[in-house]
């Protein structure tokens, strides 16, 4: 059964430092994994996709690396801002295109 | 940009009772998702729904659990006699051919 975990659970970063979020999963036969923000008491916002060919996918200050063969993947954030505080999901997609199964997230708080 | 609609944001029922939740999901997107969030916990899969018929579901989403895709533009998730235990945070994702998925803001279920 996949597991997916996030470590750490927490983080407190001053605002300029680089963040740098871990995800695992215990079966590397994934489809693809999914990077998301999720605001206090709000939805999920879609960061980065990567697909189970791709080692790693960029967006802006937003780097995501994908090993499968280690089951990682690690979510790098530049220059971190106030407005990045927030909580990052990771998903694994287990099977093509259907569900995904979450790790717990990471929370993160950059202070000014 | 296109984005997946929730409504309402929260809804407040007493154990027993039904709850319709609803969603718009993107347009031309063809498969469409429910997930859960109890509070505090993971994120987890509840069904997923292609071609007007569920592909797949998870332990979770028992005979009080359906779901319904009435028109071209509507998706929707119904319990049939709420519990305590159903109250979360229930979120509708949908996807493209791309397989990236889109989250709503979410509803808010409390049963009382």
């Amino acid at each position: 059964k996949q597991e997916v975990t996030q470590i750490p659970a927490a983080l407190s970063v001053p605002e300029g430092e680089n963040l740098v979020l871990n995800c695992s999963f215990t079966d590397s036969a994934i489809y693809n994994l999914q990077w998301f923000r999720q605001d206090p008491g709000k939805g999920l916002t879609s960061l980065l996709l990567i697909q189970s060919s791709q080692r790693e996918q960029t967006s802006g200050r937003l780097n995501a690396s994908l090993d499968k063969s280690s089951g990682r993947s690690t979510l790098y954030i530049a220059a971190s801002q106030p407005g990045d505080s927030a909580t990052y999901l990771c998903a694994v997609y287990t099977d093509s295109w259907g569900k995904l199964q979450f790790g717990a997230g990471t929370q993160v708080v950059v202070t000014p | 940009e296109p984005e997946v609609t929730q409504t309402p944001s929260h809804q407040v029922t007493q154990m027993g009772q039904e709850v319709i939740l609803r969603c718009v999901p993107i347009s031309n997107h063809l498969y469409f998702y429910w997930y859960r969030q109890i509070l505090g916990q993971k994120v987890e899969f509840l069904v997923s729904f292609y071609n007007n018929e569920i592909s797949e579901k998870s332990e979770i989403f028992d005979d009080q659990f359906s779901v319904e895709r009435p028109d071209g533009s509507n998706f929707t998730l119904k319990i049939r006699s709420t519990k305590l235990e159903d109250s979360a945070m229930y979120f509708c994702a949908s996807s493209g051919l791309a397989g990236e998925q889109y989250f709503g803001p979410g509803t808010r279920l409390t049963v009382t």
